[in-house]
């Protein structure tokens, strides 16, 4: 079964500094993995994803994440965090969504960023 | 432009009363999905539709009903039957072959 934990449920950062945003996931097969943000009272647009190619993915705005299998880890980083990226940040895993099936996400990290 | 539309934006319901959220796309994709967001909770799974005329149940389907008699469109009815309905409601849809799930701006539903 696939399974996806957001290990902070608030990361608070100050402008400037790194933004790191941890994610452990589990399943059976390869996975696909998937970072989407969210800004307050709307949809869900995707950052960036994981399908089995480069492990460093890079995504829009700056952000990158690294899949890790040894760790099963897919931490999402920003080298600098800019005041428009506070907002609520989900990892996602699915095992085949070439096939249409769902996405599991997890709980979701609210960044806060601070001037 | 291609997208996915929901609506109302904004929807209050009575207690014992059905409502239904639109979800429309003109993106041609063939898989769409029904989810439930709650503070703290992430997006759970209503239902979800891989073909037109057949939808499955998610992890928390009791008290939701849908329909899928068009490719472009996966309404979603909140039926008296479901006991806590007030919630952010987001509609997703992805074409066969692709990785990529395009989301609605998503539905606030309120029981008044």
């Amino acid at each position: 079964a696939q399974s996806v934990t957001q290990l902070d449920s608030h990361v608070s950062v100050s402008e400037g500094t790194p933004v790191l945003l941890r994610c452990n996931y589990s399943s059976s097969y390869s996975p696909s993995l998937f970072w989407y943000v969210q800004h307050p009272n709307k949809g869900l647009q995707l950052l960036l994803k994981y399908t089995s190619a480069a492990t460093l993915v890079k995504g829009i705005n700056g952000f990158e994440a690294e899949f890790k299998k040894s760790e099963t880890s897919f931490h999402l980083t920003k080298p600098s965090a800019h005041m428009s990226d506070a907002a609520e940040y989900f990892c996602v895993v699915s095992d085949a969504p070439k096939a249409g099936t769902a996405l599991i996400f997890g709980k979701g990290t609210t960044l806060s960023v601070s001037s | 432009d291609g997208g996915i539309t929901q609506s109302p934006k904004y929807l209050f319901r009575k207690e014992g009363q059905n409502v239904t959220l639109s979800c429309e796309q003109n993106l041609n994709h063939d898989a769409m999905y029904w989810y439930r967001q709650d503070p703290g909770q992430g997006l759970r799974l209503i239902y979800y539709s891989q073909i037109v005329n057949d939808f499955q149940k998610g992890d928390i389907a009791e008290g939701y009903s849908v329909s899928r008699e068009k490719k472009e469109s996966f309404p979603l009815t909140v039926t008296s039957a479901q006991k806590n309905p007030t919630a952010f409601y987001l509609c997703a849809s992805i074409s066969r072959g692709d990785y990529g799930y395009t989301f609605g701006s998503g539905t606030r539903l309120t029981v008044v």
